[in-house]
């Protein structure tokens, strides 16, 4: 079974840039594993904020941005504000399934 | 505006059962793959199970299959999570969502506010 890994945590001091990563077990991470990108934060439901490596929702800041970096899926956060400050999960499909990431614990400090 | 709620959660014996819906609004419900996924008590998201519009495909997490399955109703824009020999690992918030695959694949652009299922004596 696919293991996606994450940076458990990163801290960021506001209008600075963060790049969190996505790793899978089996593998380099292609654009055929659809790697998205979600945010939460206490108490509320995931948002989408990242699909099929780069593309962004319609509500996704503009600082934000997906690409594939080194064999790995990226979240590229630019310009970071205080309400930035969440949980970030990757997802990747993988052979009619879907796999989160552990997580990243983003602090913006 | 997309709408899902979840509802049906609740506390549970282990072994117990329990059925989740998710009642959906604001787009063609029939026309989405759906999905649920949960999240443990201070854990990370899981893919639970997932299904098409024409109830064809269906997709189950390992660790559910056999216990677990996901169905829907498209008259009634509704899409369930029957679960049975429930475990005290099940216990979780279970999200509801919905997954657009057409003109990309976007897994889970909206969700659910959740419901809690507890399984415990």
């Amino acid at each position: 079974q696919t293991v996606v890994t994450q940076e458990p945590s990163l801290t960021v001091s506001p209008g600075g840039t963060v790049t969190l990563t996505c790793a899978s077990s089996t593998g380099a991470v292609t654009s055929g594993y659809y790697p998205s990108w979600f945010q939460q934060k206490p108490g509320q439901a995931p948002r989408a904020l990242i699909y099929s490596t780069s593309n962004k929702h319609s509500w996704t800041p503009a600082r934000f941005s997906g690409s594939l970096l080194g064999g790995k899926a990226a979240l590229t956060l630019s310009g970071v504000q205080p309400d930035d400050e969440a949980e970030y999960f990757c997802l990747l499909y993988s052979g009619s399934t879907w796999v989160f990431g552990g997580g990243t614990k983003l602090t913006v400090l | 505006e997309v709408q899902l709620v979840e509802s049906g959660g609740g506390l549970v014996q282990p072994g117990g059962s329990l059925r989740l819906s998710c009642v959906a609004s604001g787009f063609t419900f029939s026309a989405f793959w759906m999905s649920w996924v949960r999240q443990a008590p201070g854990k990370g998201l899981e893919w639970v199970a997932n299904m098409n519009q024409g109830d064809t495909e269906k997709y189950h997490v390992d660790s559910v299959k056999g216990r677990f399955t996901i169905s829907r109703d498209n008259a009634k824009n509704s899409l369930y999570l029957q679960m049975n020999s429930l475990r005290a690992e099940d216990t979780a918030v279970y999200f509801c969502a919905r997954t657009q695959i057409q003109p990309l694949l976007q897994p889970f652009n909206y969700w659910g506010q959740g419901t809690l299922v507890t399984v415990s004596s």
